[in-house]
């Protein structure tokens, strides 16, 4: 079955660095690529949308300085989160669209294995 | 607007017990497609199934199984015989023909369940 793999699993940073997370399609192309924002026993929050060789779009109340989103290639997206802070600490699972026509409702949703961030 | 409530944060049962979870979604569109995700303690997603909004049939597998009822806007969703590795968090999503791919979750239900 399709494979989406998030990287790093886990991170601790020090306020004010940045981190990158990555979300790549394994064996498929993913023409859209969806970033969420889990807080401790709180539901999963979409934070953007990209699509590929376009840019992101973001969900009302996201800073699109604060979370950078690249979609460079078709089985790869970042997420940036720059100068981050200890209020940015969260679990962030990305999730890929499988190609196959115009994406719509009924498309295939693939989920990574998440990337809890530290931010001390 | 999409919306998904899963009214019960929190569920305790005991190893054997079935236990049902409950889903109630609103949505204007006549098109859509409802999920279950499990999330245990790793974090990561589990897909359990998938339902479009003209299929009501009632799904099974193994001891999961699924009610799909259009009149109350439901989508129920039935452990029988638990076990401790059923312990998670699990999802009721939604998607329509409106929101294209975006998926809207409910807040989760957190299922202990005790040896």
């Amino acid at each position: 079955g399709a494979v989406v793999s998030q990287h790093p699993s886990r991170v601790i940073c020090k306020s004010g660095t940045s981190v990158k997370i990555e979300c790549r399609s394994l064996d498929f192309q993913a023409t859209t690529m969806f970033w969420y924002r889990q807080f401790p026993k709180q539901s999963l929050m979409l934070m953007a949308t990209s699509n590929e060789g376009s840019k992101a779009t973001y969900e009302q109340g996201v800073e699109k300085d604060k979370f950078l989103i690249n979609h460079a290639s078709l089985t790869l997206s970042t997420l940036t989160v720059t100068s981050a802070h200890p209020e940015d600490s969260s679990f962030y699972i990305c999730s890929a669209l499988g190609a196959g026509g115009v994406p719509s409702y009924n498309s295939p949703l693939h989920f990574g294995n998440g990337t809890r961030l530290t931010v001390t | 607007a999409q919306k998904v409530t899963q009214a019960q944060t929190e569920i305790s049962v005991v190893e054997k017990e079935d236990v049902t979870l409950d889903c109630v979604y609103e949505t204007r569109d006549t098109t859509y497609y409802l999920f279950w995700y499990k999330q245990p303690p790793s974090g990561e997603l589990v897909f359990l199934i998938r339902r479009n909004s003209f299929d009501e049939q009632n799904e099974i597998s193994g001891r999961y199984s699924w009610n799909f009822q259009k009149s109350t806007s439901s989508f129920n969703f039935t452990i029988t015989a638990s076990q401790v590795v059923d312990s998670a968090v699990y999802f009721c999503a939604l998607r329509t023909e409106t929101s294209g791919s975006r998926l809207t979750f409910g807040e989760g239900t957190q299922l202990t369940v005790n040896p």
